[in-house]
């Protein structure tokens, strides 16, 4: 089983719907996790810290769900900005930045 | 600011031959890790420098790479001989402090060997 688990889409929204992708963890021990957007041929970013129950930051809420295991993206009123590849990321068990676990991304394709 | 810069961004070479890619990470930053995208995968981990010391370098695929950081700034990483398994994007980090800061990722090199 790998340890970060996402399903890779498409998801194909018009503007303005809600969209929402889970990613599973297989190590039950991890405390946090991370949501980075990675836009085409560019770098990953940082979009969300996740280290408890959830965390909201404007149109993007991200939940944590411990007993299943899987940590969960919410995006409401999708924009044509927000197509990208979306990787879950867990850190170590130590945790911080260093030796980052990443999910293979869940690509969101947002059209007119 | 300068964000980490990687250098080149695209390298085409032929399987056999010797590539070296560059990372420059964000001035200060002592951190410095290396990771790497091949086709159809997800990133992984190669390498992490604190400083000019390798802190972990676990992700190392095998004995044909190479991660130099001399003098703690910019970061080398070598691949020789390449072969054609080696394609794929290779991203370059850079945080801070240990563990507690953000880390920056570079845009990656696309290395394609043929």
């Amino acid at each position: 089983r790998k340890e970060v688990e996402q399903d890779p889409g498409p998801f194909n929204v018009p503007e303005g719907a809600t969209v929402a992708f889970n990613c599973t963890y297989s190590n039950s021990a991890s405390q946090s996790f991370f949501w980075y957007r990675q836009d085409c041929r560019k770098e990953p970013k940082l979009l969300m810290s996740v280290y408890s129950s959830g965390n909201e930051d404007g149109r993007f809420t991200a939940q944590l769900n411990r007993a299943s295991q899987y940590i969960s993206l919410l995006i409401r009123d999708s924009k044509l900005s927000d197509s990208a590849t979306y990787l879950c990321v867990v850190p170590p068990l130590s945790g911080g930045y260093n030796k980052l676990i990443f999910g293979a991304g869940t690509r969101l394709a947002v059209h007119p | 600011e300068a964000g980490v810069t990687q250098f080149p961004s695209h390298s085409v070479i032929e399987k056999g031959q010797t590539v070296t890619l560059r990372c420059d990470p964000i001035s200060g930053h002592d951190n410095l890790y290396w990771y790497r995208r091949v086709m159809g995968k997800e990133i992984k981990f190669l390498l992490h420098f604190v400083k000019e010391s390798k802190q972990d370098e676990s992700g190392m695929p095998n004995n044909r790479f190479l991660a130099e950081r001399t003098g703690g700034t910019y970061s080398t990483l070598k691949v020789q001989p390449a072969e054609l398994e080696d394609s794929g994007v290779y991203f370059c980090a850079s945080s801070q402090t240990q563990g507690d800061t953000e880390a920056f990722f570079g845009q990656g090199t696309r290395l394609t060997v043929v």
